[in-house]
C-alpha cells in the first residue's frame, strides 16, 4: 500500500518569504500523481498543485511550485512571496495508475502560519 | 467558476439515527469520491462511484455507509445508524477525468 509521509508537523514564515514544506511517499509504481491540497481554517480542500510521475519538469502555479525528485521519492512545495492567505494545513496527497476512479492518499498534513 | 457544493454545513444528530449527507458535484464531472476528516487527522478514502456504480471502497466503508445517485445530479452518502465515532468531516469530491479531485466544502457530522 501506499504511505504518504509528512515531516513537519508545523512551519512558520514571515510574510513575503519562501517557505518549502516537504512530502515523502512510498510506492512500488512507476506512474502515478501527486498533488498539495490546501486547507484553510474553513476546513475546505483547495487543490494547489498537481504533478504527473513521467513528466519530468516540475509543475508551477503562480508562487506554487513543486520540487519532484522521482528517485527520491519527495514531493516538496515550495510558496513564494508568502501571503497571509497562505495560512494553511497544506496536505501531500498520492494518487496511483488509473485503474478505474482511484483514491487519494493523503499525508497527515503540515499547519502553515504566515506571520506579519 | 463551478463549484461542488454540499448539504447541510452542520449535521448534528444523535447516536443510532440515520444522517444523509448531499453533494451537488460540478455537472461534466463523471468520478465521484467520499472522503472524511476526523478532526486533527488526516483525510481518509472512504468511497468513488463511476457510472452509476460503486468503483472501490475502504475498510471503513462498511454495511452501515451507502452511496446513490437518486436523480443523476446530486451525490448522497448515508450512514444508517451513525456512531459517536462517525463524528467528522465528510468531503465530496468530484471530477472530469479520473486524475484530477475538486472538493467540496464538507459537511461536519456531529453524533451525540
Amino acid at each position: 500500500a501506499q504511505t504518504v509521509t509528512q515531516s513537519q508537523p508545523e512551519m512558520s514564515v514571515q510574510e513575503a518569504e519562501t517557505v518549502t514544506l516537504s512530502c515523502t511517499y512510498d510506492t512500488s509504481e512507476n506512474n502515478y500523481y501527486l498533488f498539495w491540497y490546501k486547507q484553510p481554517p474553513s476546513r475546505q480542500m483547495i487543490l494547489v498543485i498537481r504533478q504527473e510521475a513521467y513528466k519530468q519538469q516540475n509543475a508551477t502555479e503562480n508562487r506554487f511550485s513543486v520540487n519532484f525528485q522521482k528517485a527520491a521519492k519527495s514531493f516538496s512545495l515550495k510558496i513564494s512571496d508568502s501571503q497571509l492567505g497562505d495560512t494553511a494545513m497544506y496536505f501531500c496527497a498520492f494518487m496511483k495508475p488509473l485503474s478505474g476512479n482511484t483514491p487519494l492518499v493523503f499525508g497527515k498534513g503540515t499547519r502553515l502560519s504566515v506571520i506579519a | 467558476e463551478p463549484e461542488v457544493t454540499q448539504t447541510p454545513s452542520h449535521q448534528v444528530t444523535q447516536m443510532g439515527q440515520e444522517v444523509i449527507l448531499r453533494c451537488v458535484p460540478i455537472s461534466n464531472h463523471l468520478y465521484f469520491y467520499w472522503y472524511r476528516q476526523i478532526l486533527g487527522q488526516k483525510v481518509e478514502f472512504l468511497v468513488s462511484f463511476y457510472n452509476n456504480e460503486i468503483s472501490e471502497k475502504s475498510e471503513i466503508f462498511d454495511d452501515q455507509f451507502s452511496v446513490e445517485r437518486p436523480d443523476g445530479s446530486n451525490f448522497t452518502l448515508k450512514i444508517r445508524s451513525t456512531k459517536l465515532e462517525d463524528s467528522a468531516m465528510y468531503f465530496c469530491a468530484g471530477g472530469g477525468t479520473p486524475y484530477e479531485q475538486y472538493f467540496g466544502p464538507g459537511t461536519r457530522l456531529t453524533v451525540t
